[in-house]
């Protein structure tokens, strides 16, 4: 069965400190894994997106890393802000079909403490 | 950034009323989706549209329905809402590559947040 799943569920960190948030994928096969940022009440925003062959991509503060062949991916945000409070979104895709079909994990909780 | 809109963003309503969830994109992107939402769990996909005139169910069984008649308008319907329909329901589009495709992004709109009384 293809399966995302997310950890930590919740997390608290104070504002300026790191943190680094987990996806176990069990997608297959595997096309690539996306992680998006969704702020309470609005819709998800794209942070990176990785293919098979990329093992990591920064955007700003947020460095993803892939490890296909254990199908792990992590998300760590540096220097946290407090706007970096929301919920962190780890999506699959697979290679099923020429359209692909995407597996939504159930998001971590970030809050961040000033 | 995303020129996808939803109305309303908050709707309370009570049992067996029918209602329109709106969605319009400006981007001209063929592929537009809608998605369900409750607290702490995952998305999950109700209805697509690869253009003008195609509709097609998603893998939740939903008491929705879509249609589309112009490319940038993607509504969904609930002829009798229930209580069990209160969720978030978030619209999405994308190019033409795909939904999974490594070079195509999923815009979201900010959703609408249903309750039925």
């Amino acid at each position: 069965k293809n399966q995302v799943e997310q950890s930590p569920q919740s997390l608290i960190i104070l504002e300026g400190k790191n943190c680094t948030l987990q996806c176990n994928y069990t997608v297959s096969p595997f096309s690539n894994l996306r992680w998006y940022k969704q702020d309470t009440g609005r819709g998800p925003v794209s942070l990176t997106i990785m293919t098979f062959s990329e093992n990591t991509k920064s955007n700003g503060r947020y460095t993803a890393t892939l490890d296909a062949d254990t199908k792990q991916s992590s998300l760590h945000i540096t220097a946290s802000q407090l706007s970096d409070s929301a919920s962190y979104i780890c999506v699959v895709s697979d290679r099923g079909s020429t359209l692909g079909r995407l597996y939504f994990g159930r998001g971590t909780q970030l809050t961040v403490w000033p | 950034e995303a020129d996808i809109y939803q109305t309303p963003r908050y709707l309370v309503i009570g049992t067996g009323k029918k209602i329109t969830l709106e969605c319009s994109q400006t981007m001209g992107h063929d592929k537009m989706y809608w998605y369900q939402q409750d607290p702490g769990m995952e998305l999950h996909l109700i209805h697509y549209s690869y253009g003008v005139n195609s509709t097609e169910k998603g893998d939740l069984s939903s008491e929705s329905t879509v249609s589309r008649i112009r490319t940038e308008h993607f509504p969904l319907t609930l002829e009798s809402a229930r209580p069990s329909h209160t969720s978030q329901y978030l619209c999405a589009s994308s190019e033409r590559e795909g939904e999974g495709s490594a070079n195509e992004k999923l815009f979201f709109g900010s959703g609408t947040q249903l309750s039925v009384l």
